[in-house]
């Protein structure tokens, strides 16, 4: 079966660090463009990075950047964001994504079932 | 990058047809063939709907269709069903590996 799971969310206060994982099983993982979209309690959806197949490649939200950092490991077949200076603006539900058929486009055919992270003193 | 525009909130009485509006601009929307659809349920992740304008992921109905004109992307949803409610989001290549969302739209069958 074709997954994304998530782990690694949880409550952080304002100014510390998380480590996201997304594992990712039933594809060949090393094909593919990964992103991670958020979505804030109540709110819409927000592309916060994403990486290329190889890694060579990344982008970052302008709210995120220098503060996050995403990579992946094709070996283990996981994507990761590492989040720092959190502030309660990042606290949302963070998802993984795969877009389809290796490009960057934007189609987010495979979602993971979501980590929340919650940033609160 | 700004958010693309979509209205708050669509309805439709069952078996009737609905269209869900997306407004970018020549940057993102009418620049580019990559606008993507996306059906929220309340508590799950959401799911590809249609990708590059118009085209459905395997297991789609054809109820579901996408268009585009100029800046401002569609998805029409036709013959409604009931568990068509729920929040559509539609998404934009912006250029320079950026994507843009729009606000979503709650669809409500009557």
């Amino acid at each position: 079966e074709v997954q994304l799971v998530e782990s690694g969310g949880g409550l952080v206060q304002p100014g510390g660090s998380l480590r996201l994982s997304c594992a990712a099983s039933g594809f060949t993982f090393s094909s593919y463009v990964m992103h991670w979209v958020r979505q804030a309690p109540g709110k819409g959806l927000e592309c916060v990075s994403a990486i290329n197949s190889n890694g060579g490649t990344t982008y970052y939200a302008n709210s995120v950047k220098g503060r996050f950092t995403i990579s992946r490991d094709n070996s283990k077949n996981t994507l990761y964001l590492q989040m720092g200076s959190l502030r309660a603006e990042d606290m949302a539900v963070y998802y993984c994504a795969r877009d389809i058929s290796g490009s960057w486009r934007g189609a987010f055919d495979i979602w993971g079932q979501g980590t929340m992270v919650t940033v609160s003193s | 990058q700004s958010a693309l525009t979509q209205p708050r909130s669509v309805s439709g009485s069952p078996g009737q047809s609905v269209t869900i509006s997306c407004t970018g601009t020549s940057s993102d929307v009418g620049g580019y063939n990559y606008v993507s659809w996306y059906q929220q349920h309340p508590g799950k992740a959401p799911k590809l709907m249609i990708y590059d304008v118009s085209k459905r992921p395997s297991g789609v109905p054809d109820r579901f269709s996408g268009s585009k004109s100029g800046n401002t992307a569609s998805l029409t949803i036709s013959g409604l069903q009931a568990e068509d409610e729920a929040d559509y989001y539609c998404c934009s290549y912006a250029g320079s590996y950026v994507l843009v969302f729009g606000g979503g739209t709650k669809l409500t069958v009557l």
